[in-house]
């Protein structure tokens, strides 16, 4: 089993839905978890991190983590065509420190 | 601007090789890695290092080396390239206390 599993998708939606994304995980040794949003032919970039358990909201996207159930979630409310990425979750143990991801969720918006 | 940069977007290997890819970071950080991107398998970590001269392997470590002798240059090696090496590699840094990790804009290996 991997350590981070997440849905390849793709998952297409028409411009404004909301998008949501999961990952499931299987070490409860980690405190840090986060989104990675990658363009086609890019590198990643940091979209949002959370600390430990709760909700943390960034404009139109929001990050869940429910350690009891280890379930990592992403919203994005409005959705635009430019948000039509790859996401990736992934899982840390301490800020800087090696990160273990999941294999992303492809998204499409359409407008 | 923060700034990773690997040396090349693209490389074409024969099988038995010796590959260097190289990734600069112009941030100061200590941590720099190396990861390795598939379809369906997500960024798999290759190598690690937090700081200059010291290295530990990740998940996959298996065929490759690395070598840190600056702070801001961090090498990856391909003893012997295989095609089961044909990826895109990610160099990515950050620094200790910070949540985030910069990468550069990949390197895609195919090894014919």
């Amino acid at each position: 089993q991997k350590e981070v599993e997440q849905d390849p998708g793709p998952l297409s939606v028409p411009e404004g839905a909301i998008v949501s994304l999961n990952c499931t995980y299987s070490n409860s040794a980690f405190q840090y978890f986060m989104w990675y949003r990658q363009y086609s032919r890019k590198g990643p970039e940091l979209l949002m991190y959370t600390y430990s358990s709760g909700n943390k909201e960034d404009g139109r996207f929001t990050a869940q983590v429910d350690k009891s159930s280890k379930y990592i979630s992403l919203f994005i409310r409005d959705s635009q065509p430019s948000d039509s990425a790859t996401y990736l979750c992934a899982k840390g143990k301490a800020a800087g420190n090696k990160l273990t991801f999941g294999g992303g969720t492809r998204v499409l918006v359409k407008p | 601007d923060v700034k990773v940069t690997q040396s090349s977007r693209y490389l074409v290997k024969r099988t038995g090789e010796k590959v260097f890819l190289e990734c600069v970071q112009d941030m100061d950080h200590e941590n720099m890695f190396w990861y390795r991107q598939d379809p369906g398998l997500g960024l798999r970590l290759i190598y690690f290092s937090y700081d200059v001269k010291m290295k530990e392997k990740g998940d996959i470590p298996e065929g490759y080396s690395v070598s840190r002798e600056k702070k801001e240059r961090f090498s990856l090696i391909l003893e012997s390239a295989s095609t089961n090496q044909t990826s895109m590699y990610l160099c990515a840094s950050s620094s200790t206390g910070e949540t985030e990790a910069f990468f550069g804009q990949g390197t895609r290996l195919t090894v014919v």
